[in-house]
C-alpha cells in the first residue's frame, strides 16, 4: 500500500499570500494518478488536481500542480478567502487507493 | 448536470443490516468506476473501494474488505453499500464519487451512526 505524508498539517497565512502544500509518497506513484482535492466543513470534497497538474473543470488558476515520482506540491499563487479549507492528496493508480492525512489551511 | 445523490442519514444499532444507495444522472452511468469513500467524525478520508457498474467488478481496500458489500442496479443507475452487521467503527459519513481522472464527481455523503 502506497502512503502518502502531506506536511505541513496547518498552514496559517493571510488572504493575498502564496501556499506550498506538499505531499510524499512511499513509493514511486508516476505523474498520471496523483489528485488534490479540496473539502469545507460539512462539504463533500472537490477535485482541484488530476493526473498531477491538470486542474480540474472550473477550477481557478491560482490552483496548480506540480511533481512526479515521489514528491507532490499544490500551490495556490494567492488565496482567497474562500480558499481556507482541509486539502487532501490521493493516488488512485494501484489498488488501493489512498488518501494523505489532509493539510489545513487557515486563516492567521 | 452531472451529478451524484445519495440516500439520506441512518441512525442504527449494532448488529443491525444497513444498505445505502447512490444514484447517478446526467451521464452514463455504466461508463464509469463509482468509488465509495469513508470519513470518520474529524478525519480524514479513506477509500472503501470501487466497483464498475457496467459488469459490477469490484476492488475493495484490504481494510474494508469482508466489512461491506459494493453492489449496483444498473437499470436504475444506483449504486449501493451495505453491511450485513453494523459495528460502532462504521460510524461516518460515507461519500460515492465518479471515478474520471481522479473522483471528479461526489455525492452529497451518507451519515451512518451506530449506536446502542
Amino acid at each position: 500500500e502506497i502512503v502518502l505524508t502531506q506536511s505541513p498539517g496547518t498552514l496559517s497565512l493571510s488572504p493575498g499570500e502564496r501556499a506550498s502544500l506538499s505531499c510524499r509518497a512511499s513509493q514511486s506513484v508516476g505523474n498520471t494518478y496523483l489528485a488534490w482535492y479540496q473539502q469545507k466543513p460539512g462539504q463533500a470534497p472537490r477535485l482541484l488536481i488530476y493526473a498531477a497538474s491538470n486542474r480540474a473543470t472550473g477550477v481557478p488558476d491560482r490552483f496548480s500542480g506540480s511533481g512526479s515520482g515521489t514528491v507532490f506540491t499544490l500551490t495556490i499563487s494567492r488565496l482567497e478567502p474562500e480558499d481556507f479549507a482541509v486539502y487532501y492528496c490521493q493516488h488512485y493508480g494501484r489498488s488501493p487507493w489512498t488518501f494523505g492525512q489532509g493539510t489545513k489551511v487557515e486563516i492567521k | 448536470e452531472v451529478q451524484l445523490v445519495q440516500s439520506g442519514a441512518e441512525v442504527k444499532k449494532p448488529g443491525d443490516s444497513l444498505k445505502i444507495s447512490c444514484k447517478g444522472s446526467g451521464y452514463i452511468f455504466t461508463s464509469n468506476w463509482i468509488a465509495w469513500v469513508r470519513q470518520m467524525p474529524g478525519k480524514g478520508l479513506e477509500c472503501v473501494g470501487i466497483m464498475y457498474p457496467g459488469d459490477s467488478q469490484t476492488i475493495y481496500s484490504p481494510s474494508f474488505r469482508g466489512q461491506v458489500t459494493m453492489s449496483a442496479d444498473k437499470s436504475i443507475s444506483t449504486a449501493y453499500l451495505q453491511w450485513s452487521s453494523l459495528r460502532a467503527s462504521d460510524s461516518g459519513t460515507y461519500y460515492c464519487a465518479r471515478v474520471g481522472g481522479g473522483f471528479d464527481i461526489w455525492g452529497q455523503g451518507t451519515m451512518v451512526t451506530v449506536s446502542s
